[in-house]
């Protein structure tokens, strides 16, 4: 019963480094998907992919890259970390794409990345 | 401009009280209206997803309804418990596209004092 697993669940990053926010389901879904939540605003789409091999950007996308090598991961990686970076980060799985009845969306436990 | 917006803010209410929250949208062409629960700390999780023609939805003590017409989704807890203490998120989906997009309200802190 692990669903969607998210690590780490914490990181504290300097300004200017990278890192890799990693992100597996077990569900068998076609459908994953990245989100930012801040505080007081809804959470953000920044990337998210329908299948293996393909992705495409989200609402938010910049400086933030993702690839889809298999049906179960789907990482997100910080290129060169920015203090408005600081957030936390939820990958979600799907059945369904957004629009779909069956685009219930399982979300992970958050990673809370912060940069200084 | 698509939007989401909830109601209250945020509530506090007696264990054993009922309440209801609010989620007014504006986003079209629709396709579904969901409601997730947020511990804090925790991923949300699904309580319900309603399509354009389901007026009520139940999951246990929660109950959600959808008026397509006025555009207003309401989420009814019934004899509430500590453990129902969460943001309530109202998420809604257009279906402008092949895969749609999704709209979230910013939520509905609810705490739930003994």
């Amino acid at each position: 019963n692990a669903g969607v697993t998210q690590t780490p669940k914490f990181q504290v990053l300097k300004t200017g480094q990278s890192m890799t926010l990693q992100c597996a389901q077990d569900m068998n879904h076609e459908y994953m998907s990245w989100y930012r939540q801040d505080p007081g605003m809804g959470l953000r789409l920044i990337h998210y992919s329908v299948g293996a091999g393909i992705t495409d950007q989200g609402e938010v996308p910049n400086g933030y890259n993702v690839s889809r090598s298999t049906t179960e991961d789907f990482p997100l990686r910080l290129l060169s970390a920015a203090p408005s970076q600081t957030s936390v980060y939820f990958c979600a799985s799907s059945y369904g794409g957004f629009h779909a009845n069956t685009g219930e969306l399982f979300f992970g436990e958050g990673s809370r990345l912060t940069v200084l | 401009k698509n939007q989401v917006e909830q109601s209250p803010q945020s509530l506090i209410i007696l264990e054993g009280k009922n309440c209801t929250l609010q989620c007014n949208y504006t986003v079209s062409p629709f396709s579904n209206l969901r409601w997730y629960k947020q511990d804090t700390g925790r991923g949300p999780v699904s309580l319900t997803i309603m399509t354009f023609s389901e007026n009520t939805k139940s999951n246990g003590r929660y109950t959600a309804t959808l008026d397509a017409d006025t555009k207003q989704s309401s989420l009814h807890i019934t004899a509430s418990q500590l453990s129902d203490s969460a943001s309530y998120i109202c998420v809604v989906s257009d279906r402008g596209s092949t895969l749609g997009r999704l709209y979230f309200g910013r939520g509905t802190q609810l705490t739930v004092w003994p």
